[in-house]
């Protein structure tokens, strides 16, 4: 079956720093690719997607690359901030089966940014 | 932007109780529900789907009798915990999108703990 391997937090950083959040995964079909990000307090939200591959995603500064030979779409930001303290999920939705938005999740990394 | 609203945030009951959780979708009709659970530091695991008017689809291994889905209307999905025990402490949330082309909008989730 389907599933989403990622990078075991917590992940701690002092601000501008630089972060990568890895992330892998199998698939049987061609999955779209995403990230969410869980806020404290918050539901999860779409941080940025990919839909095949080589496609990159971007948003708030985030981005991450759709890597079929790599089967990888590890998550970058090259300065953070405190307020990108969150919980960060990769996940992916194989459309075998037409079910386009069941999504597989990764466990979720919590990033700590410090000032 | 539109919004999940799922209620309760938190709740602890008996074990042998009953608990309803509701999710309603405020400013888009929800066509389809889907239904995670998440254990600690592990993914969201999906449970069930449920399209309005439909009987819902679980997934394996998670019992239909027990947990009670109902997605009567466009903009409410309730899904009730029957019997509860221990072992159901999780964390619950809710998803919900207008179709296959529209977005994905998750709850704040509900926290459950059974005594």
């Amino acid at each position: 079956g389907d599933s989403v391997t990622q990078m075991e937090g917590p992940v701690t950083l002092s601000e501008e720093a630089f972060l990568t959040i890895n992330c892998t995964y199998t698939a049987t079909g061609y999955p779209s690719l995403f990230w969410y990000v869980q806020y404290p307090g918050e539901g999860l939200q779409l941080l940025l997607k990919a839909t095949k591959a080589d496609d990159k995603g971007s948003n708030k500064g985030f981005e991450a690359t759709y890597r079929k030979e790599t089967t990888s779409f590890h998550l970058e930001k090259g300065s953070v901030q405190v307020s990108d303290s969150a919980v960060y999920f990769c996940a992916l939705s194989d459309h075998s089966g037409g079910s386009n938005y069941k999504l597989t999740f990764g466990k979720g990394t919590l990033l700590t940014v410090n000032p | 932007g539109a919004v999940v609203s799922q209620h309760p945030s938190w709740v602890i009951c008996k074990s042998g109780t009953s608990v309803k959780i509701e999710c309603r979708s405020l400013d888009f009709q929800a066509t389809t529900m889907f239904w995670y659970r998440q254990f600690p530091k592990q993914s969201l695991m999906l449970m069930a789907t449920s399209n309005e008017g439909s009987k819902a689809t679980y997934e394996q291994g998670v019992e239909k009798d027990k947990f009670l889905i109902n997605h009567a209307s466009l903009t409410l999905s309730t899904l009730t915990v029957t019997s509860a025990h221990p072992e159901d402490s999780s964390f619950y949330i809710c998803s919900g999108t207008g179709g296959i082309n529209s977005p994905l909008h998750f709850g704040n989730g509900t926290r459950l703990t059974v005594t």
